[in-house]
């Protein structure tokens, strides 16, 4: 298995909901990120867990929760967000070594919609 | 900071055609380049990895070159064919805080059409 599967493709969301977005790789990786891409642009680093903790929060509201159950899934919490928060949540793992050269496993994203 | 830059932002050519695509990055300590693919809306699929000792990468009619010394990067598609249209991005892997998990610092990508 090579692959990052991020479920759900789509999510429309309410400014007042809770919902969850799903990660999951089978490939060993240890380090997991959750990027953030608005159109047009290149994606932005959220958050990093390297060996199922928190490594990296590159300064995110906190209305934006990350969480890593275990070495395969992680999950991206989601309550009271706004309409500019919607974007392309893409998820990527990375083995983490020694020597470090190793490249980055993307999944194929949830594109959410906050109305 | 680490700056990526890609030129041309976008390309439009007829099926057949071969195509260079550049991408040029501010600091050269850089433990490596990757070039991905990403389709309209989708995510990313990476398509070259090139290591910060390596010369060049290729894959099936993707070749990667990298001189990190002047800081640049090409991607050369041989005959592009219209499955190619995509944005084609470059990020390179920045030492990060002395871990190695690094950075990824990506370019605005390059935008490429091929028509039939």
């Amino acid at each position: 298995d090579t692959e990052v599967t991020q479920t759900p493709k789509h999510l429309v969301m309410g400014m007042t909901n809770k919902k969850s977005l799903k990660c999951e790789q089978h490939m060993g990786h240890r380090a997991m990120y959750w990027y953030k891409q608005k159109a047009k642009k290149p994606p932005e680093l959220m958050f990093v867990y390297s060996y199922e903790k928190l490594s990296i929060n590159e300064s995110v509201p906190s209305r934006f929760s990350p969480e890593c159950p275990n070495s395969s899934l992680l999950n991206l919490h989601l309550h009271a967000l706004q309409p500019e928060d919607s974007a392309l949540y893409l998820c990527a793992s990375s083995q983490i070594g020694q020597a470090p050269n190793y490249g980055y496993t993307f999944g194929s994203g949830t594109r959410l919609t906050v109305v | 900071k680490q700056e990526v830059t890609q030129i041309p932002a976008a390309l439009s050519v007829p099926e057949g055609e071969n195509l260079v695509l550049n991408c040029s990055f501010t600091d050269s300590a850089i433990y490596n380049l990757q070039w991905f693919r990403q389709d309209h809306g989708k995510g990313l699929t990476s398509l070259l990895l090139i290591q910060s000792s390596q010369r060049e990468q290729t894959s099936g009619r993707l070749n990667a070159s990298l001189d990190k010394s002047s800081g640049r990067s090409t991607l050369y598609i041989a005959a592009s064919q219209p499955g190619d249209s995509a944005t084609y991005l470059c990020a390179v892997k920045d030492p990060r805080r002395g871990s190695t998990l690094g950075r990824l610092y990506f370019g605005r990508g390059t935008q490429l059409t091929v028509w039939p």
